[in-house]
């Protein structure tokens, strides 16, 4: 499975600041997925990161707040805008080369996010 | 709304028991199901897949999957206290992964 770097693995932030977190994966992948997983709660995904176009967000996540790049098929960033303590939690990069049938998804060791 | 839901929790097993997690999912077209392991403060980890309706065994973990009743399990035989973590639940449908809430095993030495 791919080996997923994700940066940073923490940050305190102060309100109305915006983080930027980067997934760096070791070989190329087709799919890309931002999920977010707020205290004792599962995992909510954020979006697509589709490579050379607009991500695709899910319902009740929007560009302006969470706008993500997808330079190439090893690289994201997702930057989580406008803090507010809501947004407290820890984000998670996944991928998965092509159907996940065969291959699952593989996570990072995701982003810890305090806002403050 | 495409919902993944697993039984409530926790669940606490003696050590050497079989611990059974179950998952309902409510779209039919639901394509393949997936069951993580997540220890606290870490990320997800895939235990197993499965696609086909039946069992499917991976040492000592089975899963389980029934799509008439959209219905899909995992069973851990030998219980181990580092099984102690929570499990996720998650269905692969429409291009995405949407997870169930989890549920927290707690294995009894």
């Amino acid at each position: 499975s791919a080996v997923i770097s994700q940066k940073p693995s923490r940050d305190i932030c102060q309100r109305g600041t915006s983080l930027t977190i980067q997934c760096q994966v070791d070989s190329q992948v087709t799919m890309m997925f931002w999920y977010r997983q707020q205290p004792g709660q599962s995992l909510t995904l954020i979006a697509t990161a589709n490579q050379g176009s607009e991500a695709t967000y899910e319902s009740g996540f929007v560009i302006d707040k969470f706008p993500i790049s997808r330079p190439n098929l090893t690289f994201s960033t997702l930057t989580v805008s406008n803090l507010s303590p809501e947004d407290s939690s820890i984000y998670l990069c996944s991928v998965g080369k092509g159907q996940p049938t065969n291959y699952g998804y593989t996570f990072g060791s995701g982003t810890r996010l305090t806002v403050v | 709304q495409k919902e993944v839901e697993q039984n409530s929790g926790p669940l606490s097993v003696p050590e050497g028991a079989i611990a059974s997690l179950n998952c309902t999912y409510s779209d039919r077209g639901s394509q393949s199901f997936f069951w993580y392991r997540q220890y606290s403060g870490k990320s997800p980890e895939l235990i197993m897949f499965i696609y086909s309706n039946g069992d499917k065994e991976d040492g000592r973990f089975t899963a389980q999957l029934n799509k008439a009743s959209q219905y899909v399990s995992l069973l851990i035989r030998d219980s181990q206290p580092s099984d102690s973590a929570t499990y996720l639940c998650a269905v692969y449908g429409n291009s995405k992964l949407t997870f169930g809430k989890g549920i927290t095993l707690s294995v009894r030495p």
